[in-house]
């Protein structure tokens, strides 16, 4: 059972755009959602995280928005770029005993930024 | 450049060959992750080990055998692959214990091809 959910599965923006991706989790227990960014050919970076006792966290062109009632959380992209471009991930994990270590991965949106 | 470091890049070999997959990381971290993942999908967590001792195993099949000399390492130990286990392999590492909230840091992995 995926137990976070990620839409899109594809993007495409154009440069300058807005970049929009939605996940929603269904185990209350999660308190950290993270997302990472992984190009081609190379491993997932982190790009931007949150906890739930915030509703926005924002770096640079990159914002998180959380809604803890919806158990809802996204990812922003202002002024998208071509460099942008990749597959972004955003996962979830819970912060009790042994279930800190695991992060449950959504299943990814391949954004493409169009120059 | 990423702060885990993974050898080889590239690995192919036969479903007969006993190889090994390094991860090595020199930011203190005392959890070390092995993670599976296949083309256009979210990395599936396989091992954790927390403080040189495995914590936890995701019911990996025997062929894959993990081990963490010390605290800075972490290897995987390889025999008798099925060509489903083509994948790229990734190594990530974080601290351990406390609130949730230390992130994952990942390698930029092994692409093995099992031939």
């Amino acid at each position: 059972q995926q137990q976070v959910k990620q839409s899109p599965q594809s993007l495409i923006v154009q440069k300058g755009g807005i970049s929009i991706i939605n996940c929603a989790y269904e185990n209350t227990a999660f308190d950290y959602f993270p997302w990472y960014q992984q190009f081609p050919g190379k491993g997932p970076a982190l790009l931007i995280a949150i906890r739930p006792d915030v509703s926005e966290k924002k770096e640079g062109r990159f914002t998180i928005s959380f809604n803890k009632s919806a158990k809802q959380f996204s990812l922003h992209i202002m002024d998208s770029q071509p460099g942008d471009s990749a597959t972004y991930f955003c996962a979830a994990r819970g912060s009790s005993g042994g279930s800190n270590y695991k992060l449950t991965f959504g299943k990814g949106t391949l954004l493409t930024v169009n120059p | 450049d990423t702060e885990v470091t993974q050898t080889p890049k590239h690995l192919v070999m036969g479903m007969t060959n006993k190889k090994s997959l390094k991860c090595e990381q020199h930011m203190g971290h005392r959890a070390m992750y092995w993670y599976k993942q296949k083309a256009k999908k979210p990395p599936e967590l396989m091992f954790v080990y927390s403080y040189e001792k495995l914590s936890i195993n995701e019911s990996v099949p025997s062929r894959f055998s993990p081990e963490c000399p010390n605290s800075s390492l972490l290897n995987l130990h390889l025999h008798a692959l099925q060509p489903e286990d083509s994948a790229l392999y990734l190594c990530a590492s974080s601290q351990w214990g406390g609130i949730g909230n230390q992130p994952q840091h990942f390698g930029d992995g092994t692409r093995l091809s099992i031939l």
